[in-house]
């Protein structure tokens, strides 16, 4: 089955730099990427996805990359704000089933 | 957005007894929904794919009978946690699926059994 690792664990940058959260996965079959955005007391939202169609996607502050040869996707977020800080899970799926990483809490320090 | 509630949002309750989780879409239909149980640092793992009008698909492991699930309508399906023991006790998430591979969450239900 597919197994999805994400890095950092935690992860703290100053306000107005950037944060980057890599993801890398085992299945090559695996077609979409989506990135979720879970705060305290929220629920998870997806904030930005990629199919393996393309190898960048980007919206406003947010980017995603996807690198199928290496299997590895990453979220970029640029200029970062203190509404950034959020725990953030990768997934990775092939057809309805997504698998998900273990997250990355995102600490913006202002 | 699209967006999916889950009631309760906390419960506590003793060893043994049942406890009734529900998700629903509160804007729009959902054929299929998504049972998650999340351990503290670890990722969501799926339990299990319930569809509506028909039986839910387990994932290995994941005790039917014990975790059951009923997907009554495009908008309602709910996990009862039957004879509940502590080692049960976790967060527990639901999504929705809206369109293919688009799923949203809700925001997760705290079961705690004594």
């Amino acid at each position: 089955g597919e197994n999805v690792e994400q890095h950092p664990s935690t992860l703290s940058v100053q306000e107005g730099d950037s944060a980057v959260i890599k993801c890398t996965y085992s299945d090559s079959a695996s077609n979409y990427f989506p990135w979720y955005k879970q705060e305290l007391g929220k629920g998870s939202q997806l904030i930005i996805d990629i199919r393996s169609n393309v190898g960048e996607k980007k919206d406003q502050r947010i980017a995603v990359t996807l690198n199928k040869t290496a299997k590895h996707f990453s979220l970029h977020i640029t200029e970062t704000q203190p509404e950034d800080s959020a725990v953030y899970f990768c997934a990775a799926s092939y057809g309805e089933k997504l698998t998900f990483g273990t997250g990355t809490r995102l600490t913006i320090i202002p | 957005g699209a967006v999916v509630s889950q009631h309760p949002s906390r419960v506590i309750c003793k060893s043994g007894t049942s406890v009734k989780i529900e998700c629903r879409s509160l804007d729009f239909q959902a054929t299929t929904m998504f049972w998650y149980r999340q351990f503290p640092k670890q990722s969501l793992m799926l339990m299990a794919t319930s569809n509506e009008g028909s039986k839910a698909t387990y994932e290995q492991g994941v005790e039917k009978d014990k975790f059951l699930i009923n997907h009554a309508s495009l908008t309602l399906s709910t996990l009862t946690v039957t004879s509940a023991h502590p080692e049960d006790s976790s967060f527990y998430i639901c999504s929705a699926e809206r369109n293919s591979n688009e799923q949203f969450f809700g925001p997760g239900t705290r079961l705690t059994v004594l």
